[in-house]
């Protein structure tokens, strides 16, 4: 995990529910992510921020939210437009530093089930 | 969104095997990365390239970052059950570009 806190580690929705996954980081890093992984593809850009108050739109936002209110927090919301929710959501941040510049550390996820 | 072409899909090797992955693209790259994700778990860094044409080793891995910048390669030497899981290459094209491109992963299964 690696500073890196996801929770909860294993959730439950019904159909219609937003629900809201939390990531927080004490590695001082700049940059966050969340990503999904489904089983048998790579991994695919949600959101992403590079500073607080700030973020931009990965390949597949639709359906999600995001706030950056604090450097530490960056939650994800599932919202009920999401067609397909189901699946491993991982968050990530990234020093903006020349030390293991462009590396992304990842937390441990969280995994969504649709019932 | 691009993804890399990464192969193979699956591997299903005996231990004490050696093991050969690659990624390609049809984009430049000017950084690569290696992970390695078990189940359930977030993927974990294993080799970072930054030049290209460079070996870099890490125990008992070693990666090349392609001298075409197109792809990058992982072997990994005298497979230990450990090793099961998913290797994903990631590729950056500019460095200040925020967004790394993810292979679809290789799965090693070792066979007792």
């Amino acid at each position: 995990d690696g500073g890196i806190t996801q929770s909860p580690k294993y959730l439950f929705r019904k159909e219609g529910q937003n629900v809201t996954l939390s990531c927080e980081q004490n590695l001082n890093h700049d940059a966050m992510y969340w990503y999904r992984q489904d089983p048998g593809q790579g991994l695919r850009l949600i959101y992403y921020s590079q500073i607080v108050n700030d973020f931009q739109k990965g390949d597949i936002a639709e359906g999600y939210s995001v706030s950056r209110e604090k450097k530490e927090s960056f939650p994800l919301t599932v919202t009920s437009a999401q067609k397909n929710p189901t699946a491993f959501y991982l968050c990530a941040t990234r020093s903006t530093g020349l030390s293991g510049a462009n590396v992304l550390t990842f937390g441990a996820g969280s995994r969504l089930t649709v019932l | 969104g691009q993804q890399l072409n990464q192969s193979p899909q699956s591997m299903f090797i005996q231990e004490g095997e050696d093991v050969s992955m690659n990624c390609t693209s049809s984009s430049i790259f000017n950084t690569w990365l290696w992970y390695k994700q078990d189940p359930g778990e977030g993927p974990v860094l294993l080799i970072a390239l930054y030049k290209a044409g460079e070996l870099t080793s890490n125990g008992r891995l070693t990666a090349q970052f392609g001298i075409t910048r197109k792809d990058s390669f992982l072997n990994i030497s005298a497979s230990i059950p450990s090793d099961v899981g998913i290797y994903f290459c990631a590729g950056l094209i500019n460095f200040g570009n925020e967004k790394l491109t993810f292979g679809t992963g290789t799965r090693l299964t070792i066979i007792p």
